[in-house]
């Protein structure tokens, strides 16, 4: 098992690029999350899918779009990227059961000039 | 609404040395509690967690103790190696449905030998 994959790992955008970030996971999980973290602030979610065909609005969702493509994919999209979504970009997936455990990817720095 | 507040770092220690890291957070209800870690270059990983009151996680070496009457979830370890050199990232959810982390901001740690 890869687990959660994340591509790619860094990436550099003018301001109003847009980008799709990937993520995908093969752990058969029905839950799915994107984070964004910054110094001094930990993370903070940005969007998330509770299941395959649903997602839904976090803490700071302005300025972004996400796609839950089938179970196993779940992507990113800046559609005009601003120096203010510099940032490190987490993706996670959720394990039910016995106790609700999330698995992270290995992350995307982002940085827009 | 909920937040979990982390001691600030870095935190640094000699090797073998005792290691405590503060946590405390503010919610309704009964939150479940976390600890996350991430060496460097790498996602989070889930260290341990406590569901309800008086719980105890544990893993690694690591131990935190759900303590309600304080509000608290402190991280501690009685000898600490080069190795543990990460940062420490709090956490907590709340519900029996769809979980959604609330982190604290993280605290580095770094373990010289």
């Amino acid at each position: 098992n890869a687990g959660v994959t994340q591509t790619p790992k860094f990436q550099v955008l003018k301001t109003g690029q847009s980008m799709t970030l990937q993520c995908a996971q093969d752990m058969n999980h029905n839950s799915m999350y994107w984070y964004r973290q910054d110094p001094g602030m930990g993370l903070r979610l940005i969007y998330y899918s509770a299941s395959e065909g649903t997602t839904d609005k976090g803490e700071v969702p302005n300025g972004y779009n996400v796609s839950r493509l089938n179970k196993r994919e779940f992507s990113l999209r800046l559609e005009s990227a601003a120096p203010s979504q510099t940032s490190v970009y987490f993706c996670a997936s959720l394990y039910r059961a016995p106790q609700d455990t999330q698995y992270f990817g290995p992350g995307t720095r982002l940085t827009v000039l | 609404g909920d937040s979990v507040t982390q001691m600030e770092g870095p935190v640094t220690l000699s090797e073998e040395a005792f290691l405590t890291i503060n946590c405390t957070y503010t919610a309704t209800g009964y939150p479940s509690l976390f600890w996350y870690v991430q060496y460097p270059g790498e996602g989070l990983q889930l260290l341990l967690k406590a569901t309800k009151a008086d719980d105890k996680g544990s893993n690694k070496g690591f131990e935190a103790t759900y303590r309600k009457e304080t509000t608290s979830f402190h991280l501690e370890k009685g000898s600490v190696q080069v190795s543990d050199s990460a940062v420490y990232f709090c956490a907590l959810s709340k519900g029996a449905g769809f979980q959604k982390l609330v982190f604290g901001t993280g605290t580095r740690l770094l373990v010289s030998p």
